[in-house]
């Protein structure tokens, strides 16, 4: 069975600080993929990012990188000099590909608020 | 501009009262799914179709059904609505293999 845990149900901040969501996953399977999306209060989920779970190298976007460690089973999400747009829910996924299909598993979120 | 359409953006129902979710792509993806969102919750796969086929999730409720008559479009009809079924439901697309998936604006549903 997989599993998600975003162990963070709230984060507040001030703006210009940065700050960690942090996402442990639990599967069997040896192939999976890892994903970070963004809820803002519109409701659309937003997809931020991919990692399939051979491919541990980190990555930077702007203001956002993420750090994949499969020795400690984490797919952590920082964001750096946080802004009032960045305020949402933000949900860690994990997916394994069965039959052409992605089957997603979702952490519960973490609302990230920003305070200005 | 908008990929993944779903129409109405808020429905109001009453108990009981069969309701019609639609969803809409302009991506010609493959690979259309159904989750359902409660407050405060992670989404919740429902189903999926990979084309015509259709993947019911084992925990899925049976007052909840789907249709996808045609590539672009895909339904989701709630049976007999219950006060617990009050939800966000959103729709996803994808292409299938290891691309990712695209979502809806989603359709907020109460139930009365």
């Amino acid at each position: 069975a997989q599993k998600v845990t975003q162990a963070q149900t709230e984060i507040s901040v001030v703006e210009k600080e940065d700050v960690t969501l942090d996402c442990v996953y639990e599967t069997r399977d040896t192939t999976y993929y890892l994903f970070w999306y963004k809820q803002p209060p519109s409701g659309e989920l937003v997809f931020l990012i991919r990692r399939n779970s051979f491919d541990e190298q980190n990555e930077i976007s702007g203001r956002y990188s993420w750090n994949f460690q499969k020795s400690t089973s984490s797919f952590n999400f920082t964001i750096t000099a946080s802004q009032v747009v960045d305020s949402a829910v933000y949900f860690c996924a994990l997916a394994k590909l069965l039959g052409g299909s992605y089957i997603p598993t979702f952490g519960r979120g973490t609302s990230l608020i920003v305070h200005p | 501009d908008a990929m993944v359409i779903q129409n109405p953006r808020y429905q109001v129902t009453q108990f009981g009262k069969p309701v019609t979710l639609s969803c809409s792509q302009t991506l010609n993806h493959n690979v259309m799914y159904w989750y359902q969102q409660k407050s405060s919750q992670a989404p919740k796969l429902l189903f999926h179709y990979y084309d015509k086929d259709f993947n019911n999730e084992a925990d899925t409720p049976d007052n909840f059904q789907s249709r996808r008559p045609n590539t672009s479009f895909c339904f989701l009809d709630i049976r007999s609505p219950g006060l617990g079924d009050a939800a966000m439901y959103l729709c996803a697309t994808s292409s299938g293999g290891t691309d990712t998936q695209y979502f809806g604006p989603g359709t907020r549903l109460t139930v009365l």
